[in-house]
């Protein structure tokens, strides 16, 4: 597609249950991260993928989160039995290669854990 | 780790004044230097990026510059317009580890043009 896709946009569930956030990347994108941005707050580095790489996970808060990605295609972001501290805006990128190449972000999805 | 500092949390101008946002990185191996605008309910958008080996760089009413010896690094918004109105972040990466933390990112400037 033109831009990356992120759904659903919103997404309202109960403490402890499972979410799982998609994104897909604009094909031919090789990199793909996630961010968190919580309320008025800067943007935190979750996870990336490059290729068939092995991810780089370092960023994930807890073993909790989890993503995945097949490829260079379609990425899910699982946070399971969430907290309210996990609600925020969960912001997918994707780059044409890893550095320096700018990234292209989606529009997020928006967790409210209640 | 990487850290950037970002300045001012918030900014207000009047139209048609020039707006500079400013940051600071504590990297000294930092090469790629990009900024995003976010408007609200949107993802960040990239609107210019400076590579190191460049001081300066220019794009209509959008100017970065780069001082790497002091590490620091500016956005300048000029003529501002009420459309500019929205949060700004800088950020920072050392691409010579081939973006495997991703982008650092600043916490942003709320940037309001006053008509």
């Amino acid at each position: 597609g033109a831009g990356v896709s992120q759904s659903p946009s919103n997404k309202v569930t109960e403490k402890g249950k499972d979410v799982e956030l998609r994104c897909d990347p604009i094909s031919g994108h090789t990199a793909l991260y996630w961010y968190r941005q919580r309320l008025g707050q800067g943007l935190e580095f979750l996870i990336y993928f490059q290729g068939n790489s092995a991810p780089d996970k370092s960023g994930l808060p807890s073993d909790r989160f989890s993503a995945e990605r097949t490829g260079e295609s379609v990425s899910t972001l699982t946070i399971q039995r969430t907290q309210q501290e996990d609600s925020a805006v969960y912001l997918c990128a994707s780059s044409y290669d890893i550095g320096a190449y700018g990234y292209t972000f989606g529009s997020g999805t928006r967790l409210t854990v209640v | 780790g990487e850290n950037v500092e970002q300045h001012p949390s918030t900014l207000s101008v009047q139209e048609g004044d020039s707006a500079v946002i400013k940051c600071t990185y504590s990297d000294s191996a930092s090469n790629y230097f990009p900024w995003y605008k976010q408007e609200l309910g949107k993802g960040p958008q990239l609107i210019i990026d400076i590579r190191s080996n460049v001081g300066e760089k220019k794009d209509q009413r959008i100017a970065v510059t780069l001082n790497k010896t002091a590490k620091h690094f500016s956005l300048h918004i000029t003529e501002t317009q009420p459309e500019d109105s929205a949060v700004y972040f800088c950020a920072q990466e050392d691409v010579r580890g081939g973006g495997a933390d991703g982008l650092t990112f600043g916490k942003g400037t709320h940037l309001i043009i006053q008509p």
